[in-house]
């Protein structure tokens, strides 16, 4: 059965610090694997990786696809409040759990 | 342009009851997609289309129906509504595969 597993659950930082967020996959078809960033309310995205597009960068967060390794990390540098939400990770429909992010002031 | 669409937003239900769940998206987006986000299990797949006339089953299509008969439309519906069903439930369309989500509809069973 394919499936999507995201770690940790939950984390706790403070203002500045660097968190990484994982994700590792087993699905029987890989095409791409996509981060969302959720808020209060509906799920907003992030990167799409794929094997010809493994590493992504937007400002203060990053990406990296391992193909081999069938996983993924998620990196945001100097963390912001803003920053406190749920990351969640999908391959193709399939979703994680998510992590719960919360950064202390 | 308003994206992704969902009507209602809140719906409070007796078990038994029936109800359908609207999506609309004016992307004109060939994929479509109904979840289900339950605290601490991300979001379940329930049914999702490929295009106009066509739908599949998700991970979780028990007890929900689904049906597009426009491209920029996708119906969810319960016909006998049950306590498990309570949830928030998100619609999304794409395109290349980054999905673009509506705004949820919180649905109690009671």
């Amino acid at each position: 059965e394919d499936k999507v597993v995201q770690s940790p659950l939950s984390l706790v930082v403070h203002e500045g610090d660097t968190v990484t967020l994982n994700c590792s996959y087993e699905v029987t078809n890989f095409r791409s694997l996509l981060w969302y960033k959720q808020e209060k309310k509906a799920p907003t995205f992030l990167f799409m990786l794929t094997s010809s597009g493994i590493e992504k960068k937007s400002g203060r967060l990053s990406s990296i696809l391992d193909k081999k390794e069938l996983s993924s990390i998620l990196n945001i540098t100097a963390t912001q409040t803003g920053d406190s939400a749920i990351y969640l990770c999908a391959v193709d429909m399939r979703f994680g759990a998510g992590t719960r992010l919360t950064v202390k002031p | 342009n308003a994206g992704v669409t969902q009507t209602p937003k809140f719906r409070v239900l007796k078990t038994g009851q029936s109800m359908t769940l609207l999506c609309a998206q004016d992307m004109n987006h060939e994929y479509m997609y109904w979840y289900r986000q339950d605290p601490g299990m991300g979001l379940r797949l329930i049914h999702y289309s490929v295009g106009e006339g066509t739908t599949a089953k998700g991970e979780v299509p028990d007890g929900y129906n689904v049906s597009r008969l426009k491209k920029q439309n996708f119906l969810l519906g319960l016909e006998s509504a049950a306590p498990s069903q309570t949830s928030v439930y998100f619609c999304a369309s794409s395109f290349l595969g980054e999905q673009y989500f509506g705004p949820g509809t919180r649905l109690t069973v009671t």
